[in-house]
């Protein structure tokens, strides 16, 4: 199933409302992750089955969607939330986006 | 705590062979599945395939049959990625990652990565 990201860059302020976008090729059923990376880092669960978030992550982030499109948003944008954030659906093996790179205006 | 650990970078030259680890602590080795993923340098995540640490049996994504073995020493909560004939392209950062839940299809818990470099 194929994982589209967009935009693949953004620029935000300190403060800012951010949405990021994942489109699956198909339906996913709402099995959908999101990592976050930051720079040689590992990436880091945030989000999994869509909405549901990981223990320990910041209640600023959260997932929604449904069918094909899915959407990761930072209410307040902070100075480390700058990375690299990856969609990954888990309906039909595995797969990710490719990824959208999030930096600081 | 749960933490999995991997060998240190590598570098090797084009069709030789490397053998990354990745060492579990902290939870039942065999209760959970072991996943790997790569990623080029620059570039995004590419899952490989993962191997069920109960029974041993790999599953390889497509991109990732035939040079690429997933191996186990379980009684020392180990999983093992190897890599055979290197090409410069398999130069990448490498990932083991597990959901540390059952049936999960989420990567809750990630090694640290280990960097294999391909180079005459």
């Amino acid at each position: 199933i194929q994982m589209t990201q967009s935009p693949s860059l953004l620029s935000a302020s300190v403060g800012d409302r951010v949405t990021l976008s994942c489109k699956a090729g198909q339906n996913i059923n709402n099995y959908l992750a999101w990592y976050q990376q930051k720079l040689g880092e590992a990436p880091k669960l945030l989000i999994y089955n869509a909405n549901s978030l990981q223990t320990g992550i910041p209640s600023r982030f959260s997932g929604s969607g449904s069918g094909t499109d899915y959407t990761l948003t930072i209410s307040s944008l902070q100075p480390e939330d700058v990375a690299t954030y990856f969609c990954q659906q888990y309906n039909s093996w595995w797969t990710f986006g490719g990824g959208t790179k999030l930096e600081l205006k | 705590q749960i933490q999995l650990v991997q060998s240190g970078p590598e570098l090797k030259k084009p069709g030789e062979s490397v053998k990354i680890s990745c060492k579990a602590s902290g939870y039942t080795f065999t209760d959970y599945a072991m996943h790997w993923v790569k990623q080029a340098p620059g570039k995004g995540l590419k899952w490989m395939g993962w191997i069920n640490t109960y029974t041993g049996k790999p599953t390889y994504a497509d991109d990732f049959k035939g040079r690429f073995v997933f191996s186990l020493e379980a009684s020392a909560s180990t999983a093992n990625l190897q890599i055979s004939n290197l090409k410069n392209e398999d130069t990448a950062t490498y990932f083991c990652a597990s959901p540390l839940y059952a049936h999960a299809g989420w990567f809750a818990y990630w090694g640290q990565g280990t960097l294999v470099t391909v180079s005459s």
